[in-house]
């Protein structure tokens, strides 16, 4: 099973900031199949990047993902005031199927 | 536009069964995988199986395997999960969540999610 480790475990910024987040894989993950989530206090998660680099339908252009092999990142490039949430990657294997999230960073308002 | 509604919350005793439904509207069912993933409270997500209902095949995480039972009613358009022999560690947020068949892997949208207490 291929692990995911998110760092930090938290962040502290304020609005106006930039924010990295980083999602680091105990094996080699195509870029195809690395996702970001977004989830706010008792709410479902909210899908943000696909394919590494994708933005989701919706998602506002301060959002995005790089990344490649074992290490990936999500970046967001001025934080607004709803951007502060958990945020979570997520990897996806074939054979067999298999999928694993890495343990969260929270984005806390400083 | 899809949309995934789950049922309500639930509170069980260690040792039995619950089961939990998800009723996708706005889209067609036949193209999706329907995935289940849990949130003990204060914890991150875990991935515990999909189900692709046009062929009826289901895939579990290995920590699950044995335990639950992932099913798909076409008729209705609702998946459904199923938790046995459950124990207090169990007490969680179940979502389930749509991919497309071989098209997308990624989890969009999600369903709002069902409490499942379990205590004595």
């Amino acid at each position: 099973e291929i692990v995911l480790t998110q760092s930090p475990g938290t962040l502290s910024l304020s609005p106006g900031e930039r924010a990295t987040l980083s999602c680091r894989a105990s094996q080699s993950v195509s870029s195809s199949y690395l996702a970001w989530y977004q989830q706010k206090p008792g709410q479902a998660p909210r899908l943000l990047i696909y394919g590494a680099s994708s933005r989701a339908t919706g998602i506002p252009d301060r959002f995005s993902g790089s990344g490649s092999g074992t290490d990936f990142t999500l970046t967001i490039s001025r934080l607004e005031p709803e951007d502060f949430a958990v945020y979570y990657c997520q990897q996806y294997g074939s054979s067999p199927p298999e999928v694993t999230f890495g343990q969260g960073t929270r984005l806390e308002i400083k | 536009q899809v949309q995934l509604v789950q049922s309500g919350a639930e509170v069980k005793k260690p040792g039995s069964s619950v089961k939990v439904s998800c009723k996708a509207s706005g889209g067609t069912f036949s193209s999706y995988t329907i995935s289940w993933v849990r949130q003990a409270p204060g914890q991150g997500l875990e991935w515990m199986g999909r189900i692709i209902p046009i062929l009826g095949i289901a895939n579990y995480a290995q920590k699950f395997q044995g335990r639950v039972t992932i099913t798909a009613d076409k008729s209705t358009s609702t998946a459904y999960m199923e938790l046995s022999s459950l124990r207090s560690e169990d007490t969680a947020v179940y979502y389930c969540a749509r991919s497309i068949v071989g098209a997308t892997w990624w989890f969009d949208p999600w369903g709002q999610g069902t409490l499942v207490t379990v205590s004595s």
